[in-house]
């Protein structure tokens, strides 16, 4: 069990310009988190799969944010035309059933 | 809609001294709670969680919470600060939805240990 793994951890880019993240969760772990965390804030939910399926898109999500999770092991997440706005942290959770939830060391995503 | 509230953003404390962050939370169904610590530039560790059972829950590194229904409160512990303890602390709420759950943080506490 290596943990939940998330590339690249650092991400520099101008802003219009896409991004994808990705991450890995611990293996056999059928749900997958995406949070948010801006400078000063706590995280904010984005997003949910279990296993292939995402049920649940918070309000954040713009349009110009999706994500996947096509074989229900590892996830994307993209943004497009980033904006200023977009900079902050973005991790990964996973757990298999219960309520705890595993973290990853995140991306930290600057848009200049 | 679960929300959590953390009094201060900033506590500071000395090596030795006892540890106290308050959390709060806003339910309308029994809550499951928890306590995440952040280090710089890393992820989100879980120190301790309550969901059922006893209300003093015991975590790693020494923390303690105590879940207490009627002040909404769930605040977090710890006898004798080290050093190692300075990182930011997050309180957190489940919401069920879908199967799943999320998680709803607090805007989280800086603890600072002073020498």
């Amino acid at each position: 069990d290596t943990g939940v793994s998330q590339d690249p951890r650092h991400k520099i880019t101008k802003r219009g310009q896409n991004v994808t993240f990705r991450c890995d969760p611990i293996s056999e772990h059928n749900r997958l988190y995406w949070y948010r965390q801006t400078l000063g804030q706590g995280p904010e939910f984005l997003t949910y799969f279990q296993n292939e399926a995402q049920l649940e898109k918070s309000r954040l999500l713009s349009d110009r944010f999706s994500a996947e999770r096509p074989k229900g092991s590892f996830s994307t997440l993209e943004i497009q035309r980033t904006e200023q706005g977009d900079s902050a942290m973005y991790l990964c959770a996973s757990n298999l059933q219960g309520f705890e939830q595993y973290f990853g060391p995140g991306t930290r995503l600057t848009v200049t | 809609a679960q929300s959590v509230t953390q009094l201060g953003s900033h506590v500071s404390v000395s090596e030795g001294a006892l540890v106290l962050l308050r959390c709060n939370y806003s339910s309308s169904v029994p809550p499951y709670l928890f306590w995440y610590v952040q280090y710089p530039n890393q992820g989100l560790q879980l120190l301790l969680k309550y969901t059922t059972g006893a209300t003093l829950v015991k975590g790693i590194n020494g923390f303690e919470a105590e879940f207490k229904k009627s002040e909404t409160s769930f605040h977090l512990t710890k006898p004798s600060a080290h050093m190692s303890d300075a990182a930011e602390y997050f309180c957190a709420v489940i919401e069920l939805t879908g199967g799943g759950n999320k998680l709803t943080f607090g805007t989280g506490t800086q603890l600072k240990v002073e020498l």
